[in-house]
């Protein structure tokens, strides 16, 4: 399908445990980036990518890794899950950077860090 | 320390009548702004922006103004309609050509029939 997809949409985890989230877009966007949404903080970015092997940090890095092999993933992973890390992550994508271009984002998954 | 600021975290309103969501900023190296709309279990989705040379972009019912000295631009939707319902989060680009946007906390917003 076209577009920017997340996969999985729910995600249920303990504590410690690594998970990785995965985002895919059919675009060829140059463009990457991993947010996560919480109730008072609105969206927060946490990495971006300008292209595949080309990633940088967003405001809340901490306790996340992420990597852009291939021009249309980019996996977030949680290394060692904490309950603080509980929230809806948003993958988007544009074909430039924020200004005057468009940010598509994807539908977001739901992980649940018990 | 929260550089984009919506104080209002719901509005209600009622169909054809205006709606007004506000926003602050605090740095004033921000100078492209963007308002974005999200419904419940989908992604958020562009709606309208402005840049700092402007003090106000127009698309259909949708109006943005910025008030750079007062550091603050508000949404007007008018006639406001039922299917406007929905989080709406302003954002600010102040990185130049990173890519990176601040975002507010969101304002939702109920329009009533």
């Amino acid at each position: 399908d076209a577009g920017i997809t997340q996969s999985p949409r729910y995600k249920i985890t303990e504590t410690g445990r690594q998970v990785t989230l995965m985002c895919h877009q059919t675009w060829s966007h140059s463009y990457m980036f991993w947010y996560r949404q919480d109730l008072g903080h609105g969206l927060r970015l946490i990495y971006y990518s300008a292209a595949a092997d080309i990633t940088d940090k967003g405001e809340v890095p901490d306790g996340y890794v992420v990597s852009r092999s291939k021009t249309e993933n980019f996996p977030l992973t949680l290394e060692s899950a904490t309950r603080s890390q509980t929230s809806v992550y948003f993958c988007a994508s544009s074909v430039g950077p924020a200004r005057y271009n468009e940010q598509f984002f994807g539908p977001g998954t739901r992980l649940t860090v018990l | 320390d929260q550089q984009v600021k919506q104080n209002s975290p719901s509005l209600s309103v009622q169909e054809g009548r205006i709606s007004i969501l506000n926003c602050d900023y605090t740095n004033s190296m921000f100078d492209y702004f963007l308002w974005y709309k999200k419904y419940p279990a989908e992604g958020p989705t562009f709606l309208i922006s402005i840049s700092s040379i402007k003090d106000k972009n127009e698309d259909g019912r949708f109006t943005v103004f910025l008030n750079k000295s007062a550091k603050h631009l508000s949404l007007h939707i008018v006639p406001s309609q039922p299917g406007d319902s929905a989080v709406y989060f302003c954002a600010a680009d102040g990185s130049g050509n990173t890519g990176k946007l601040i975002f507010g906390q969101g304002t939702t917003l109920q329009v009533k029939p």
